[in-house]
Parts: C-alpha cells; structure tokens; sequence
C-alpha cells in the first residue's frame, strides 16, 4: 500500500491565482480531512468526509473547497490564493468514522507571494 | 467545542531522563486520546493512543496516562534518545462530531547527547 499520497510536494503561487491539492489514499478509508500547519498554531482542520459525496467544514475553511466523488481521493481547491493561505498542507484519512487514528500524507508546502 | 492546551510549549533534557508533556481539555465528552510525533519536515504519526475506559497504556519506553475527572492526560517518554527529539501534538477526540478534531499547538522536544 502506498497509504496517503499528496501532490504537490511543493508549489508557488501568485496572489489570485487558483489551484488544486491532490491526495489520494489506497486503504479504504472512509473519513478524509485537510489541515494546515503553521509555526506555533499545531494542525488546524480545514474540511472533512465521512465517505463519497459527504463533506463538511473543520476549523479553518475560508477560502478552500473541497469534494469527495470517489473513496480514494480528496482533493483541496484554493479558490482565489492569499499570503494568508502561506503553509504546510497536509491530508490524513481514518479508517473509521473519524474518531481514530489519522494516517497523513508527507504534505504540501505552498507559498503564496 | 474543545479547548486543548499543551504544557510544556519546549522542553529540553539530557539523554537517558525521563520527559513529560501534559495535554489538557474542556469537553468531558471526550473519548479517545492520542499523541503524535513529528519529525522535522516529516509528517505527525501515531505513538500512542487511549481510550476513556483505560488509566494508563505502555508502549516500551513511552506511556499515556488519563484523568478523565481532572480532564487532562499525559505522555511519558523514559530513558530518551537523540532520536526522540521532535514536536509532540495531543489531539483529544470527542467522539460526538467528526469535525471537532483539535490538535494542542505541539511540544518541542530536545534531547541532548
């Protein structure tokens, strides 16, 4: 299994410019979520799903999109990109319905200039 | 929703003492209760983890006690290794809603040779 993979490893955007945060898990989990990390703040949860077709905010979804049509993928959308969205991203996935252990992907460092 | 602190924010000790970091958290809600590791650049990972109906588990040399009335629990690493320098994050689930996931804003540790 190759668990929780995320792509990019590394992306530099523009103010304004939108883009996509692929991740994709090959365990069958049904619960998926998005964090990010920033200096000091620990992980703070974006969005979430429970399964395909379900998904909800976390702590922090200003400015981030999301949708779940398959079981293995959940891709982050940045709609309009902002200094402020500057961080390490990173996806996990829960074999259950959340209330588990969370499996990460090695995460995304976007800068945003 | 829950309120997590983690205590100490840095903490420093020479190889072979024993470490201690707290996590303390307001929804008595809570159920499970894990600590993760995370390596500098790498992603967090699961060292340990407890559920509400057990005081204490050990894994070799780390452990995780609970106190569920004074709503805190703790992870202790003995005997420490260069190699447990890292940052330590507490996420207190409550098992009620998927989205109410908070990690504590992390612990790092520093052991030296």
């Amino acid at each position: 299994n190759a668990g929780v993979t995320q792509t990019p490893k590394f992306q530099v955007l523009k103010t304004g410019q939108s883009m996509t945060l692929q991740c994709a898990q090959d365990m069958n989990h049904e619960y998926m979520s998005w964090y990010r990390q920033d200096p000091g703040m620990g992980l703070r949860l974006i969005h979430y799903s429970v399964g395909a077709g379900i998904t909800d905010q976390g702590e922090v979804p200003n400015g981030y999109n999301v949708s779940r049509s398959t079981t293995e993928d959940f891709p982050l959308r940045l709609l309009s990109a902002a200094p402020s969205q500057t961080s390490v991203y990173f996806c996990a996935s829960e074999p259950g319905q959340g209330f588990g252990e969370q499996f990460f992907g090695p995460g995304t460092r976007l800068t945003v200039l | 929703g829950e309120n997590v602190e983690q205590h100490p924010s840095t903490l420093s000790v020479q190889e072979g003492d024993s470490a201690v970091i707290k996590c303390t958290y307001s929804d008595s809600a809570s159920n499970y209760f894990p600590w993760y590791k995370q390596e500098l650049g790498k992603r967090p990972q699961l060292i340990i983890d407890i559920r509400s109906n057990v005081g204490e588990k050990k894994d070799q040399r780390i452990a995780v006690t609970l106190n569920k009335t004074a709503k805190h629990f703790s992870l202790h690493i003995t005997e420490t290794q260069p190699e447990d320098s890292a940052v330590y994050f507490c996420a207190p689930n409550y098992g009620g809603s998927q989205g109410n996931l908070i990690f504590g804003k992390g612990t790092k540790l520093s052991v030296k040779p």
